[in-house]
């Protein structure tokens, strides 16, 4: 079974860089372009990255998004109290001819 | 401004059947694929099923392979989720989900607006 492997947490302080890897295979993400989710309590998903590094309209530039080979990468600099909340990345997986989700990480700033 | 509006959620008994909608405005609805996300409380989200604009292709999760059935009625711009021999482990908050202009396949997960949710619990 093909999966998208997050880290269940990450924290940082404000104003630091906080990086969320998102682990996948050569049939998703090594192929397909990663997508990053961001999900404040109570509420619906929000995307923040499209095609593994553009970011929709909107979204402040300290979200950035990465892939390399089979792996994507969020990262958030200047870290502010309201980034707190669970991310998740997505991709096409044509082994199973599926989306999939990563676990989600959620991000406590300290 | 586009809006999705799930509803039909609601408590059922294991093996009973139920049936979501999603109807949808703001946008022209027959112009883009459509997919339902889940999310178990407490748990990370679990995309569903994504259906082509005309419903000719669609695309399951293995663990509703003949179980769920995605539809959509493009006259009244309603997305649908039938749901048979419903299990505890389907109990989650069903989200739709509208696919961005720019997505690169009609299948990519590349979701720029997202319904508000309906809960579906399945319990005894």
């Amino acid at each position: 079974q093909s999966v998208l492997t997050q880290p269940p947490s990450a924290s940082g302080t404000p104003g630091q860089r906080v990086t969320i890897s998102c682990s996948g295979s050569s049939s998703n993400i090594g192929s397909n372009y990663v997508y990053w989710y961001q999900q404040l309590p109570g509420t619906a998903p929000k995307l923040l990255i499209y095609r593994s590094d553009q970011r929709p309209s909107g979204v402040p530039d300290r979200f950035s998004g990465s892939k390399s080979g089979t792996s994507g990468s969020l990262a958030i600099s200047g870290l502010r109290s309201e980034d707190e909340a669970d991310y998740y990345c997505a991709a096409w997986d044509d082994s199973l001819s599926g989306v999939l989700f990563g676990g989600g990480t959620k991000l406590t700033v300290l | 401004e586009v809006q999705l509006v799930e509803s039909g959620g609601g408590l059922v008994q294991p093996g009973g059947s139920l049936r979501l909608s999603c109807a949808a405005s703001g946008f022209t609805f027959s112009s883009y694929a459509m997919s339902w996300v889940r999310q178990a409380p407490g748990k990370g989200l679990e995309w569903v099923s994504t259906i082509s604009t005309n419903g000719g292709s669609t695309y399951h999760i293995d663990s509703v392979k003949g179980r769920f059935t995605i539809s959509r009625d493009n006259s009244k711009s309603t997305l649908y989720l039938q749901m048979n021999s419903l299990r505890a482990e389907d109990t989650a908050t069903y989200y739709c989900a509208k696919p961005s202009r720019d997505s690169s396949t009609w299948y990519s997960p590349h979701f720029d607006y997202w319904g508000q949710g309906t809960l579906l619990t399945v319990s005894s």
